[in-house]
């Protein structure tokens, strides 16, 4: 599996938005870029998922670059209830588990 | 309508003795995972099971660790003489295939420690 490079730990102030990068460099083409979350305590969340194109959903938007290589997760309008670790993971079309990197802890603070 | 259930919530057990986990999937659900989450590894594949295939076990630590899953659906994780090592939160998830852009659902986990 490819690995990804999130940094350790960000901070956002409340109804901004929040913005976290993940480099996954050695990405292939027929592999997933996942957004997982994990508020603590509780079991990890999906955020959102995508191959090439830009997506969004009701939680957040991915922002892949052309080559790939990177990707940035938008929360547009953070609240305290998105702190969480957030994970980004990779993953082909065929398989089956998810692997954990050590993610990015995002605090949003009032 | 519900999610991944999983019980006990908390388990505290002795060194030696053997513990069992046990995941309800969700309903219509083929593929279910077992992830452990522990301090010093993080979250980490155990297991998996999709349809009436060969699990997949390459992430199973030892052979004190086994899992089963009954009708295509519950599933329990069963671990043999208990270490201290074992202490972690154990997860479960379940997704309706394998493959593709397909979520994963958890549950709430299992919070093991043994003394």
């Amino acid at each position: 599996d490819a690995k990804t490079t999130q940094p350790t730990s960000m901070d956002c102030a409340e109804g901004r938005a929040a913005n976290l990068p993940c480099n996954h460099s050695t990405i292939s083409g027929n592999e997933y870029v996942y957004w997982y979350r994990q508020i603590h305590s509780q079991g990890p969340q999906y955020i959102i998922h995508g191959l090439k194109n830009n997506e969004t959903n009701e939680m957040a938007s991915l922002i892949i670059t052309e080559d790939r290589k990177s990707s940035t997760l938008i929360l547009p309008h953070a609240t305290l209830r998105d702190t969480a670790v957030y994970y980004c993971i990779v993953r082909p079309s065929w398989g089956n588990k998810l692997v954990f990197g050590a993610g990015t802890i995002l605090r949003v603070k009032s | 309508g519900a999610g991944v259930s999983q019980s006990p919530s908390n388990k505290v057990t002795e060194k030696g003795k053997d513990v069992e986990l046990r995941c309800d999937p969700i309903s219509g659900h083929t593929a279910l995972y077992w992830y452990r989450q522990s301090l010093g590894q993080g979250l980490e594949f155990l297991i998996y099971f999709q349809g009436n295939s060969a699990p997949d076990k390459s992430g199973l630590p030892s052979d004190r660790f086994s899992a089963e899953r009954t009708g295509g659906s519950v599933s329990t994780l069963t671990i043999q003489r208990t270490q201290q090592e074992d202490s972690a939160v154990y997860l479960c998830a379940s997704s309706l295939t394998s493959g593709g852009a397909i979520e994963q659902f958890f549950g709430p986990g299992t919070r093991l420690t043994v003394l």
